[in-house]
């Protein structure tokens, strides 16, 4: 099916491991984001890629890394997690170009432990 | 789901009535805003955009105003309905026309009593 799909759906992890949360899109789309929400803060920027092998930061991008080796995933990688990290994540894409919407996906729930 | 709205501002309305969300957005060179509805426990959805040349602009049931001048923008939500209720986010491109960052505000969560 056509869209955008995050996995896994919900995460358990303890402090200090490595995890790696996935996002696909099947729209050949430019623009792929990462958004982190919690109470409070509504959705923040985490990272952004205008294409394949372009990632920019966001507003809160400490403590994380992407990579964006083909167009339709954009996977995010919490290196050494936190509980600070602990949060809703979600992905979202948007076509080429400036001033286009952006289309979410289902979101990802982390929680280190 | 996700609990978003405690600490969100809340508007309660009446099902029938027209309910105006607001926000206030942060820079001034943004051309791009848009709006978007959250329920609970799934991901953000588009409503309606506006570009910076247009003060109005009228979806079905909405209408988002832009004031350039205070950096304000509304959504107006006619003839609201019980599944209006759900968590609005108004963004902003801070990247400029050529590139899409998108910037959220910190949502109003719009609750409809029947």
């Amino acid at each position: 099916d056509a869209g955008i799909t995050q996995s896994p759906r919900y995460k358990i992890t303890e402090t200090g491991r490595q995890v790696t949360l996935m996002c696909h899109q099947t729209w050949s789309h430019s623009y792929m984001f990462w958004y982190r929400q919690d109470l409070g803060h509504g959705l923040r920027l985490i990272y952004y890629s205008a294409a394949a092998d372009i990632t920019d930061k966001g507003e809160v991008p400490d403590g994380y890394v992407v990579s964006r080796s083909k167009t339709e995933n954009f996977p995010l990688t919490l290196e050494s997690a936190t509980r600070s990290q602990t949060s809703v994540y979600f992905c979202a894409s948007s076509e080429v170009g400036g001033n286009t919407e952006a289309f979410f996906g289902q979101g990802t729930r982390l929680t280190v432990v | 789901g996700e609990n978003v709205g405690l600490h969100l501002p809340t508007l309660s309305v009446q099902e029938g009535d027209n309910s105006i969300i607001n926000c206030a957005y942060s820079n001034s060179a943004s051309d791009y805003f848009i709006w978007y509805k959250q329920e609970s426990g799934k991901g953000p959805q588009f409503i309606i955009d506006i570009r910076s040349n247009m003060d109005k602009r009228q979806g079905q049931r909405v209408t988002v105003l832009l004031n350039k001048t205070v950096k304000h923008l509304s959504l107006q939500i006619a003839a609201t309905q019980p599944g209006d209720s759900a968590v609005y986010f108004c963004a902003e491109n801070m990247g400029g026309g050529a590139t899409n960052k998108l910037i959220f505000g910190t949502g109003t969560l719009l609750a409809v009593q029947p």
